[in-house]
């Protein structure tokens, strides 16, 4: 099955500097890679997602870009700000209404 | 709207006692999903229902059995607690049509003592 690794495990920043989490998935038949943050003791909420059809999306200070070749996939957070600070996880599917399968999740701390 | 709600939100069981829990959603949404997440391992999926009237193994499936009871609600029943379930579960759901977008409960914490 589906198989997804995220690294860094843990990431600290100084506040104004950028942040990049990469994560790699095993099934060449994935085609949709969301990325989900979730704030302490709160839901994961969804911040930005790609589909195999784009290789980069840009949402203001977040963008994901893809590379199917690799297999690999990666969040970047420029001028990181300390609300940035949280768990972030991205995520492989490759099927409509189909399953997400996560990676283990980054601790992302954004310092003053 | 209250999108996807679960119950209860926190409980203690005692090792070998059962329980189930209950998760609904309101966004007409076709595929509903439990998850749980421990310290280090991400969101780990348990079950899944595509569909109404089907349910598949995920990642982690055993000692849990689950039962999709109309489109709206689908719930999780451990049989035979163990410590080794002791942690924080999620409930989504998503709209096959849209694209997988997945949205999460607010979460159940879950003790097996």
């Amino acid at each position: 099955g589906e198989n997804v690794e995220q690294h860094p495990s843990t990431l600290s920043v100084q506040e104004g500097d950028s942040a990049v989490i990469k994560c790699t998935y095993s099934d060449s038949a994935s085609n949709y890679f969301p990325w989900y943050k979730q704030e302490l003791g709160k839901r994961p909420q969804l911040i930005i997602d790609i589909r195999s059809n784009v290789g980069e999306k840009k949402d203001q200070r977040i963008a994901v870009t893809l590379n199917k070749t690799a297999k690999h996939f990666s969040l970047h957070i420029t001028e990181t700000q300390p609300e940035d600070s949280a768990v972030y996880f991205c995520a492989a599917s490759w099927a409509e209404g189909g399953k997400l399968i996560f990676g283990q999740g980054t601790e992302l701390s954004v310092k003053p | 709207n209250a999108g996807v709600t679960q119950t209860p939100k926190f409980q203690v069981l005692k090792t070998g006692q059962s329980m189930t829990l209950q998760c609904a959603q309101d966004m007409n949404h076709n595929s509903m999903y439990w998850y749980r997440q421990d310290p280090g391992m991400g969101l780990r999926l348990i079950y899944y229902s595509a569909s109404e009237g089907t349910t598949d193994k995920g990642e982690v499936p055993n000692g849990y059995n689950v039962s999709r009871l109309n489109k709206r609600e689908f719930s999780l029943r451990l049989e035979s607690a163990a410590p080794s379930q002791t942690s924080v579960y999620f409930c989504a759901s998503s709209n096959t049509r849209s694209g997988n977008t997945i949205y999460f409960g607010e979460g159940s914490w879950l003790t097996v003592v």
